[in-house]
C-alpha cells in the first residue's frame, strides 16, 4: 500500500516560515490536500489539490508537490499556527485514501 | 450554516455492534460523496470508508473490510457506519466528511464533522 511519510514534529519561531513535508513514491503525480488539526479540534482543510487554497484559510498557507515531496508552506507563522498537520492523496493502486502520520508544528 | 454533526459513539464490548450516524445540513447532501474517519487517541488520521453521492460506490480500509458497512439515506440527509464485531483497535474518535464532489475519489475533505468516540473494551 502508498506510504507517505512526514516528520513527527518541527519547530519554527514566530514571523519566520515553516515548511512541513510529505514523501511518498512520485507524490507528484498524485493530488495532494492538507489539513490541520488543533487539540481536541476536527481537521480543517488548509491546502487541496496541491496548492488551492479554501476560502477563510489565511494567505499565509501555500502547497506545493513534485517528484517525490510534496510541501506546505506557512509563511509568517503566528502562534495560532500551532497544531498538528497531515497531508493526504488517493491511492488509485489499492482505491484507498492515505493520510501522512501528521507533524506537529510548535511555535517557538 | 454547513454542518455535520455525528452521534452513536459509546462503550461497546469486543465483538459487539454500534451504529454511527452523521446528520447533515446547509448543503446539499445528495450531490457529494461522503467519509468516514478516525483517531485513536493520541494518534493520527485513518481513513475508514467512503460512499458516492448515490450510494454506487463505496470503499473500505483493509483494517474494517468485512466488518464495517457505509450506507446512506439522501432524503434524511443522512451517513451511517454500521460497525460489527468490534475490536479494542478500533477504539477511536470518528469523524464523518464530506467531500467537494460526488465521486468518492481525489476530491479533498472540505467539511467535517466534531466526532464521536467509541470505546471497544471488556
Amino acid at each position: 500500500s502508498y506510504v507517505l511519510t512526514q516528520p513527527p514534529s518541527m519547530s519554527v519561531a514566530p514571523g519566520k516560515t515553516a515548511r512541513i513535508t510529505c514523501g511518498g513514491n512520485n507524490i507528484g503525480s498524485k493530488i495532494v490536500h492538507w489539513y490541520q488539526q488543533k487539540p481536541g479540534q476536527a481537521p480543517v482543510l488548509v491546502i487541496s489539490y496541491n496548492s488551492d487554497r479554501p476560502s477563510g484559510i489565511p494567505e499565509g498557507f501555500s502547497g506545493s508537490n513534485s517528484g517525490n515531496t510534496a510541501t506546505l508552506t506557512i509563511s509568517r507563522v503566528e502562534a495560532g499556527d500551532e497544531a498538528d498537520y497531515y497531508c493526504q492523496v488517493w491511492d488509485t493502486s489499492s482505491d484507498h485514501w492515505v493520510f501522512g502520520g501528521g507533524t506537529k508544528l510548535t511555535v517557538l | 450554516e454547513v454542518q455535520l454533526v455525528e452521534s452513536g459513539g459509546g462503550l461497546a464490548q469486543p465483538g459487539r455492534s454500534l451504529r454511527l450516524s452523521c446528520a447533515a445540513s446547509g448543503f446539499t447532501f445528495h450531490d457529494y460523496a461522503m467519509h468516514w474517519v478516525r483517531q485513536a487517541p493520541g494518534q493520527g488520521l485513518e481513513w475508514v470508508s467512503s460512499i458516492s453521492l448515490k450510494s454506487g460506490r463505496f470503499g473500505y480500509a483493509d483494517s474494517v473490510k468485512g466488518r464495517f458497512i457505509i450506507s446512506r439515506d439522501n432524503a434524511k440527509n443522512s451517513l451511517y457506519l454500521q460497525m460489527n464485531s468490534l475490536r479494542p483497535e478500533d477504539t477511536a474518535m470518528y469523524y464523518c466528511a464530506k467531500t467537494y464532489g460526488g465521486v468518492i475519489e481525489s476530491d479533498a475533505f472540505d467539511i467535517w464533522g466534531q466526532g464521536t468516540m467509541v470505546t471497544v473494551s471488556s
